[in-house]
């Protein structure tokens, strides 16, 4: 079946960039997904990509898109303590609703 | 316009007892799925119901689990005779009868299931 594969932790200084990388299986996915979420929090969608773009940019966020390696990544610039969360990268598993599998999600711990 | 709400957010059960969650979907919100997060992993698919029909229930145990999402109320989530393993937390989230372009789901804050 269908699976998504993240790192688990990754650690940045207030101020940098930070990236966290995502890898899919699924190559009929029409919508890949970013989501976080904050200590006893529910999901927020934070942003997505449409299968058919390489990159997308929303203010801080850069989502980029490998569709050959089936490989996602959320760049998010100028890290702030409030970006602290764990964030998942989800694939929509298609069959006309949006079934989606999440990976087990990357804790950024952001320092300063 | 309240988002997802689920409750209770906290539920401590004996083994062998059942647990009962609710949730109530987005205002005009027909969709509902339903997700199980264990300790340090991700968020795993268990079911997607409509008014009064399971569409999917691919991802739910075969044995003392079930769902329904009646055509009044909340939409529940019943485990029976509860075991450890069932500490979780379990999401719920809610889409429209007509998908945004990007087929968004709104998550409720979960319900942590703890069993002694």
């Amino acid at each position: 079946g269908e699976d998504v594969e993240q790192s688990l932790f990754l650690s940045v200084r207030e101020g940098d960039s930070s990236v966290i990388n995502c890898t899919y299986t699924d190559s009929s996915s029409t919508y890949l997904y970013w989501y976080k979420q904050e200590p006893g929090a529910g999901l927020q969608l934070l942003t997505y990509i449409f299968s058919n773009m390489d990159m997308k940019q929303d203010q801080r966020l850069t989502v980029l898109l490998n569709k050959k390696d089936k490989h996602l990544s959320l760049r998010i610039a100028d890290t702030q303590t409030g970006d602290s969360a764990i964030y998942f990268c989800a694939d929509s598993a298609g069959g006309g609703y949006n079934k989606l599998i999440f990976g087990a999600g990357t804790r950024l711990a952001v320092h300063p | 316009n309240a988002g997802v709400m689920q409750n209770p957010r906290h539920l401590v059960r004996r083994r062998g007892q059942e647990a009962r969650l609710r949730c109530s979907p987005m205002k005009g919100h027909s969709h509902v799925y339903w997700y199980r997060q264990l300790p340090e992993e991700g968020l795993k698919f268990m079911v997607y119901l409509q008014k009064e029909n399971i569409i999917d229930e691919s991802g739910m145990p075969k044995e003392r689990f079930s769902a329904e999402f009646p055509k009044e109320g909340p939409s529940i989530l019943r485990i029976q005779q509860v075991v450890r393993g069932d500490s979780a937390a379990y999401f719920c989230a809610s889409s429209p009868p007509v998908a945004s372009s990007y087929n968004e789901q709104f998550f409720g804050p979960g319900t942590r299931l703890t069993v002694l």
